[in-house]
């Protein structure tokens, strides 16, 4: 079956602008997460929706940061005034449950110039 | 602080020479350890879930062990194409959120 999907693969945006993410979850999967990786590291716990709320948005670095699940499906990550530390592979993982094993998807590579 | 270390940063095999990856772990009440597989330009790949002391859990080549503070990722007999970035990850208990180590980088040569 399919995959966890992410949209775009590559952004690049200039300091300052406004970016979003997109997300489409394995269907059936209640649980959705964002995470991001830097190179060399391990991937960073961002924000976990269960359904349409944000269960836990802890990892949330600052206010620029903010995220959607409106449907219960498809989740959207928005960056505002971005800045060059934001650049990062952004990892979306979804699970059945929030207590199962979570599939990440490809990522989407941000650079910020 | 729950914290995941990973070591060595950087593992270089002949084919065939068996190893083992290891994760240490502080958490409060662990939920579950997770292994990951992570080729380059790539979303981690889901291994296996160890939840208590003692567990294993073996996939092909690869054997996952777990303790109380530690967990072994064991290679046998590896192949060019085990070549990857093994990660290591938890769930505190009460969270659903995985907090990674920052992967033991893994190369096989023929």
């Amino acid at each position: 079956g399919a995959g966890v999907s992410q949209t775009p693969s590559n952004k690049v945006t200039e300091k300052g602008k406004y970016v979003e993410l997109r997300c489409d979850p394995i269907s059936g999967h209640t649980a959705l997460y964002w995470y991001r990786q830097s190179l060399g590291q391990g991937p960073e716990f961002l924000i976990y929706f269960q359904g349409t709320g944000a269960a836990d948005d802890s990892g949330l670095p600052n206010d620029r940061f903010f995220a959607v699940r409106p449907e219960g499906s498809v989740s959207t990550l928005k960056i505002q005034r971005t800045e060059r530390g934001d650049s990062a592979v952004y990892l979306c993982a979804s699970s059945l449950t929030g207590a199962n094993e979570q599939f990440f998807g490809p990522g989407t590579r941000l650079t910020v110039l | 602080e729950d914290q995941v270390t990973q070591s060595p940063e950087a593992l270089r095999l002949q084919e065939g020479e068996s190893s083992s990856l290891n994760c240490s772990y502080t958490v409060s009440g662990l939920r579950g350890l997770f292994w990951y597989r992570q080729d380059p330009g790539k979303g981690p790949e889901f291994l296996f879930t160890l939840y208590s002391a003692g567990e294993e859990k073996e996939k092909e080549r690869l054997k996952a062990t777990l303790t109380k503070k530690e967990s072994f990722l064991h290679i046998t007999a590896p192949k060019p194409e085990d070549s990857a970035t093994y990660l290591c990850a938890v769930t505190p208990g009460g969270y659903n959120k995985l907090i990674f180590g920052a992967g033991t980088r893994l190369a096989v040569h023929p």
